[in-house]
């Protein structure tokens, strides 16, 4: 069965910090990949996502992840956080029957 | 467009009584999916529409959940009996296939069994 794993519960990081989310998934076939934030209290919104072409992929608010195939592994980055960052970090893998599988999703807590 | 639009945002209900959860999805989007957020098991999706038919209600944990989607611009999940256990967040999303199937989500019904 397909799984998405994200490796980190609970991040904390003081502001301009570096971050790094990892996410890998099982899947052998064709696969779109996403990464949804959800801010405290809101609903999910996507932040970037990969479907083909470049593996590194930009988002909104500076996020970029990298898509590597041979590790399964589309790890999200941002070079320096904000206190507004704090959120709720979900991966999340579509195979070809269009079903959305999603990591349990990595807290992030951004210190001023 | 104003997105997925989802009620009630909250409903606080005691175990043994039905709910009845509603979405109305982005205007012309085919695909519909329900999904239920607890701490305990993240996200999963319990069911999704395509065109107003169910395609895949495998998540659907038991018989006490049904859901429908009479017409493209409105579906329903509804809990009956509801449980304590069934405390979640409850997540509606959209999408357009001609758009690469992302998945555009409403704000959540957070439900409370007591």
């Amino acid at each position: 069965a397909q799984s998405v794993s994200q490796h980190n519960h609970h991040v904390i990081l003081s502001e301009a910090a570096s971050l790094e989310l990892g996410c890998n998934y099982s899947y052998g076939g064709t696969v779109n990949l996403f990464w949804y934030v959800q801010y405290p209290g809101q609903h999910l919104q996507l932040l970037l996502k990969y479907f083909s072409g470049d593996p590194l992929v930009k988002g909104i608010k500076g996020f970029e992840a990298e898509f590597i195939k041979s590790k399964f592994s589309f790890n999200l980055r941002k070079p320096s956080v904000q206190w507004s960052d704090t959120a709720e970090y979900f991966c999340a893998v579509q195979t070809g029957a269009n079903n959305l599988f999603f990591g349990t999703g990595t807290r992030l807590t951004v210190i001023p | 467009d104003a997105g997925v639009i989802q009620s009630p945002r909250h409903e606080v209900t005691e175990m043994g009584q039905e709910v009845t959860l509603r979405c109305k999805p982005i205007s012309g989007h085919d695909y519909l999916f329900w999904y239920r957020q607890t701490m305990m098991r993240g996200l999963e999706l319990l069911i999704y529409f395509n065109n107003n038919v169910p395609i895949d209600d495998s998540g659907m944990p038991e018989d006490r959940f049904s859901a429908k989607m009479p017409n493209a611009s409105f579906s329903t999940l509804k809990i009956q009996p509801s449980e304590p256990r069934d405390s979640a967040v409850y997540f509606c999303a959209s999408s357009l296939r001609r758009s690469s199937y992302e998945q555009y989500f409403g704000p959540g019904t957070r439900l409370t069994v007591t």
